[in-house]
């Protein structure tokens, strides 16, 4: 199964602040077809999770373009430019490339400095 | 308007069989490509995709658990259903269920509870 490592694993930011969450794969997300199927998610507290970023870097529909996402291959970095602090809480990358299984990564909590 | 909503027991004993329910509406689960996951997340740890079942009725399962896990929906395509037999403690978590590969829509979540 692939691994995703998110680091850091806690990031503390105040209002404004632009801040950065890496995702690394153990095996390339590029699928035979030329997508690369690597989403973002947030998990506010109390709530499910809900889709930020799908495929490194389309935002969905409804979400802030303070969003954005980047990265290939086994890299994928998602920002954050002035954080909200609506945007307090667990972020996690999931990919669907070599799905299935989907993995998911350990997730990173973002949190008021 | 697309909502999904999980149902479940809330409690069970270890070693029973844990039945799990999504009912869902504003998409058909009949449209080519469309698929539904069951995810779970024990309190305070990440997720864990469980299963899927996708338009053409194919099942997907993490080879972790493939063998406790039964994926299956009904005729109408309005419900996804999820049994995990022989619980244990492990198995204690809140449990989603989620719309297409890139789990664009959640369920709001059913905790349940592995204890004797």
């Amino acid at each position: 199964d692939v691994v995703l490592t998110q680091t850091p694993p806690t990031l503390s930011a105040t209002i404004g602040q632009s801040v950065s969450i890496s995702c690394r794969s153990s095996q390339s997300l590029l699928h035979s077809n030329g997508n690369t199927y690597l989403h973002w998610l947030l998990q506010r507290p109390g709530q499910s999770p809900q889709l930020l970023i799908y495929s490194v870097s389309r935002l969905e529909s409804g979400v802030p373009n303070r969003f954005s996402g980047s990265g290939s291959g086994t890299d994928f970095t998602l920002k954050i430019s002035g954080v909200e602090a609506e945007d307090l809480g667990v972020y996690y990358c999931v990919q669907g490339t070599h799905a299935p299984p989907w993995t998911f990564g350990g997730g990173t909590k973002l949190e008021l400095k | 308007q697309v909502t999904l909503k999980e149902s479940g027991p809330g409690m069970l004993q270890p070693s029973k069989t844990l039945s799990l329910t999504c009912s869902f509406s504003g998409f058909s689960l009949s449209t080519s490509g469309m698929v539904v996951s069951w995810i779970r997340q024990p309190s305070g740890k990440s997720l864990e995709w469980l299963a899927a079942i996708d338009w053409d009725g194919d099942k997907y399962y993490n080879p972790s658990l493939k063998s406790r896990l039964t994926v299956s929906k009904d005729t109408s395509n309005t419900q996804v259903f999820l049994k995990i037999t022989s619980v244990d403690i492990a198995d204690t978590a809140t449990y989603y269920c989620a719309r297409d590969g890139s789990f664009d829509y959640w369920g709001q979540g059913v905790m349940v509870t592995v204890s004797s």
